[in-house]
C-alpha cells in the first residue's frame, strides 16, 4: 500500500452539478477525513469517520454536501448543486489510532 | 475562534542557510504536528510532538513543543533547494481532527 489514494485528481464541473469525490485510505487505517483547502489557505475540517461511522461534522460541511464511508474502507464525498464558492482541493486523510494523519494528493475541483 | 498564527508568513533563504519558523496559539493543545506542502499536492507529515517540552528531530528538521502547550518550532538546517514548499503547523482538536496554522512560505535560492 502506497499511502492514500484519491480520485480524480481535477473535475471541473459546471455550476448546479453533482460531482462525487472518491478516497482510498491506508489500508489498516480506521480512520477518515476530509479537509477543504482554498488557495492560501491551511486545510480546513470538513468531516472525520471511525470506521464507518461518521463521527464528526464541521459546520462548513453544508446540505449541499455528503460523505459515506460504507464498508469502513474507501469513502465518498458528494456535493449537490455546486456552486463557485465550492471551488477548492479536497483532501482526504487516513490515521490508525494515532492522530497522526497521512493526505492524499487531493482533488482540485473547479466550478465554472 | 481558535487560531493558529504562523511566522513569518514567507521567507526567502539561500541555499545552505539554516531556518526557523513558529507557530502560537491562543489555547493549550497536547499534539502539534508540521507538515509541508509542494503546490498542487496533499500535506506530508513532517514531525509530531506529544509531551510538552519535547524535541523532536527527522533529518534535517527538528520540532519543538513548547512547555506552554501554546507553541511549537520547526528549525531546517542546512536548506536545500528541495525544502521550498508552504509550512504547516496543526493541533489535534478535542473533536480529533486537525486544526491548521496559516503557513509558511519557504523559498530557497540556489
Amino acid at each position: 500500500d502506497t499511502g492514500v489514494s484519491q480520485d480524480p485528481r481535477h473535475k471541473i464541473t459546471k455550476r448546479g452539478q453533482n460531482v462525487t469525490f472518491r478516497c482510498d485510505p491506508i489500508s489498516e487505517h480506521n480512520r477518515l477525513y476530509w479537509y477543504r483547502q482554498t488557495l492560501g489557505q491551511g486545510p480546513e475540517f470538513l468531516t472525520y469517520f471511525q470506521n464507518e461511522a461518521q463521527l464528526e461534522k464541521s459546520r462548513l460541511l453544508s446540505d449541499r454536501f455528503s460523505a459515506e464511508r460504507p464498508k469502513g474502507s474507501f469513502s465518498t464525498l458528494e456535493i449537490q448543486r455546486t456552486e463557485q464558492g465550492d471551488s477548492a482541493m479536497y483532501l482526504c486523510a487516513s490515521s490508525a489510532t494515532e492522530p497522526e494523519a497521512f493526505f492524499g494528493q487531493g482533488t482540485r475541483l473547479t466550478v465554472v | 475562534g481558535q487560531q493558529l498564527n504562523q511566522s513569518p508568513q514567507s521567507m526567502f533563504i539561500q541555499e545552505g542557510e539554516d531556518v526557523s519558523m513558529n507557530c502560537t496559539s491562543s489555547s493549550i493543545f497536547n499534539t502539534w504536528l508540521w507538515y509541508k506542502q509542494d503546490p498542487g499536492e496533499g500535506p506530508v507529515l513532517l514531525i509530531a510532538l506529544y509531551k510538552a517540552g519535547e524535541l523532536t528531530s527527522n533529518g534535517r528538521l527538528t520540532a519543538q513543543f513548547g512547555i506552554t502547550r501554546k507553541d511549537s518550532f520547526l528549525n531546517i538546517s542546512a536548506s536545500i533547494p528541495s525544502d521550498v514548499g508552504i509550512y504547516f503547523c496543526a493541533v489535534l482538536t478535542g473533536a480529533n481532527n486537525l486544526f491548521f496554522g496559516t503557513g509558511t512560505r519557504l523559498t530557497v535560492i540556489p
